[in-house]
């Protein structure tokens, strides 16, 4: 299976910030790689797919970059609605798996 | 509006099947997705369980597939998931999802769109 490493594990910020989340993956997975969000009590939301294709309906301020092994989600001018966790997601190749998960809290 | 919502047993005995549902409401399951399952075990990560088209084509994680089954009821726009002989390490939060996935060029594409908020499922006596 396909590892894939989040950093941080907990990234403290305040509103207004810009802020980067990395996946790190095992093996090269070109750019098939997603990246959700997960607010306490709900299911994750698909922020990113492809890499760097914005999912319809979100926010510009999020984007993702990267290829191969190494892959970010920079968050623009944080709002107070993206404190949350975020996942990275590979779908090279089964099995599916996921980063550990980053929370993004506030400072 | 898409949604899924998760129902089941909050707790199964260890060496019982744990079987749960998610119906889907706003959206026909027979529209040509996929339909899977992703579970977090307390203070971990995400596991990818599975997944299945309304064909019976099925997708599973190799660590759970001798004991998982997802299948579908197309006349209830509900899917289901089946895991036989659960112990305390299958002790998670069981979220359905839409899953998108396809051929885009050579490659497949996999990734989920729409989920339900979870249920929690603790396996214990």
């Amino acid at each position: 299976a396909i590892w894939m490493t989040q950093s941080p594990s907990l990234l403290s910020a305040s509103t207004g910030d810009r802020v980067t989340i990395s996946c790190r993956v095992s093996q090269g997975i070109d750019n098939y790689l997603a990246w959700y969000q997960q607010k306490p009590g709900k299911g994750p939301e698909l922020l990113i797919h492809d890499a760097s294709t914005l999912q319809s309906g979100v926010p510009s301020r999020f984007r993702g970059s990267g290829s191969g092994t190494d892959f970010t989600l920079t968050i623009d001018c944080l709002q107070s609605e993206d404190f949350a966790t975020y996942y990275c997601q590979q779908y090279y190749s089964f099995p599916i798996t996921f980063g550990q998960g980053t929370r993004l809290e506030m400072k | 509006q898409v949604q899924l919502q998760e129902s089941g047993p909050g707790l199964v005995k260890p060496s019982e099947t744990l079987t749960l549902t998610c119906t889907v409401s706003g959206f026909s399951i027979t529209s040509g997705y996929n339909w899977g399952w992703v579970r977090q075990p307390p203070g971990k990560g995400l596991e990818w369980i599975g997944s299945v088209h309304h064909s019976g084509n099925s997708y599973y994680n190799p660590s759970l597939e001798s004991r998982v089954t997802i299948s579908v009821d197309a006349s209830q726009n509900q899917f289901f998931l089946k895991l036989t002989s659960v112990t305390a390490a299958d002790t998670a939060m069981y979220s359905c999802a839409r899953v998108q996935t396809g051929m885009a060029g050579d490659h497949y594409y996999y990734y989920m769109d729409v989920w339900g908020k979870g249920t929690t499922v603790t396996v214990s006596s």
